[in-house]
C-alpha cells in the first residue's frame, strides 16, 4: 500500500498567516492526490483534487501543488473558519490511503 | 440536493456483526464509485472499502479484508457494509462517500458510529 506522511502533524498559526502543509508519498503517484478539510464533529470536505485543481466553491486562498512524491497545500491568508484538520489522500491505487492529518490551531 | 444518509450503527460485542446502510439521493447513484471511510475516536481517516459503479469490483483495506463485505443495490440507491468478526479496533464513525472523477470523495454522509465493546 502507498503510505502518505504529512508534516507538520500540528501547526499553530494566526489569522492572516500563510500556512503550508506537506504530504509525501512512499512511491510516485503522479498528480493523483486530493486534500480535505475536516472541522470537529463534521464530515471531511473536498478542497483540491489532482494535486492542484480547486474544487468548485472552495475559496481561492487554498492552493495545491506538487507531483510524484511531494505535494503541498497552501492557505495564503488563514481565516477563522480555516482552523481545522487537513488530510491528503492518494488517488493512484487502491486502497486509497490518507495521510495522518495536520491540525491547524489558533496561536 | 445531493445527500448520503447512513444508518445501522450502534453497540456490538466483540466477535459480533453489524450491517451499515447508506441511502443516496439527488444524483444518479448507479454512475458512481462509492466508498466507506472510517475514523476512530480522536484519530485520522482510514479508507475501508470501495465498490465500482456496477458492483463488479470491490476493494478493501488489509485491516478489514475477509471480515467486511461492501455491496450496493442500484435499484434502491443504497450502499451497504456488512461487518463480521468485529473487534475493538473497529470502533469508529463510518462515513459513506461518493467518488468522482479520479476517485476523490466529493459527497459524504453524516457518519454512523459503531462501538465494539463488551
Amino acid at each position: 500500500d502507498i503510505q502518505l506522511t504529512q508534516s507538520p502533524s500540528f501547526l499553530s498559526a494566526s489569522v492572516g498567516d500563510r500556512v503550508t502543509i506537506t504530504c509525501r508519498a512512499s512511491q510516485g503517484i503522479g498528480i493523483y492526490l486530493a486534500w480535505y478539510q475536516q472541522s470537529p464533529g463534521k464530515a471531511p470536505k473536498l478542497l483540491i483534487y489532482t494535486a492542484s485543481t480547486l474544487q468548485s466553491g472552495v475559496p481561492s486562498r487554498f492552493s495545491g501543488s506538487g507531483s510524484g512524491t511531494e505535494f503541498t497545500l497552501t492557505i495564503s491568508s488563514l481565516q477563522p473558519e480555516d482552523f481545522a484538520t487537513y488530510y491528503c489522500q492518494q488517488l493512484d491505487s487502491h486502497p486509497k490511503t490518507f495521510g495522518q492529518g495536520t491540525k491547524v490551531e489558533i496561536k | 440536493e445531493v445527500q448520503l444518509l447512513e444508518s445501522g450503527g450502534g453497540l456490538v460485542q466483540p466477535g459480533g456483526s453489524l450491517r451499515l446502510s447508506c441511502v443516496a439521493s439527488g444524483f444518479t447513484f448507479s454512475s458512481y464509485v462509492m466508498s466507506w471511510v472510517r475514523q476512530a475516536p480522536g484519530k485520522g481517516l482510514e479508507g475501508v472499502s470501495a465498490i465500482s459503479s456496477s458492483g463488479d469490483h470491490t476493494y478493501y483495506s488489509d485491516s478489514v479484508k475477509g471480515r467486511f463485505t461492501i455491496s450496493r443495490d442500484n435499484s434502491r440507491n443504497t450502499l451497504y457494509l456488512q461487518m463480521n468478526s468485529l473487534r475493538g479496533e473497529d470502533t469508529a464513525v463510518y462515513y459513506c462517500a461518493q467518488g468522482v472523477r479520479f476517485g476523490e470523495l466529493l459527497v459524504w454522509g453524516q457518519g454512523s458510529l459503531v462501538t465494539v465493546s463488551s
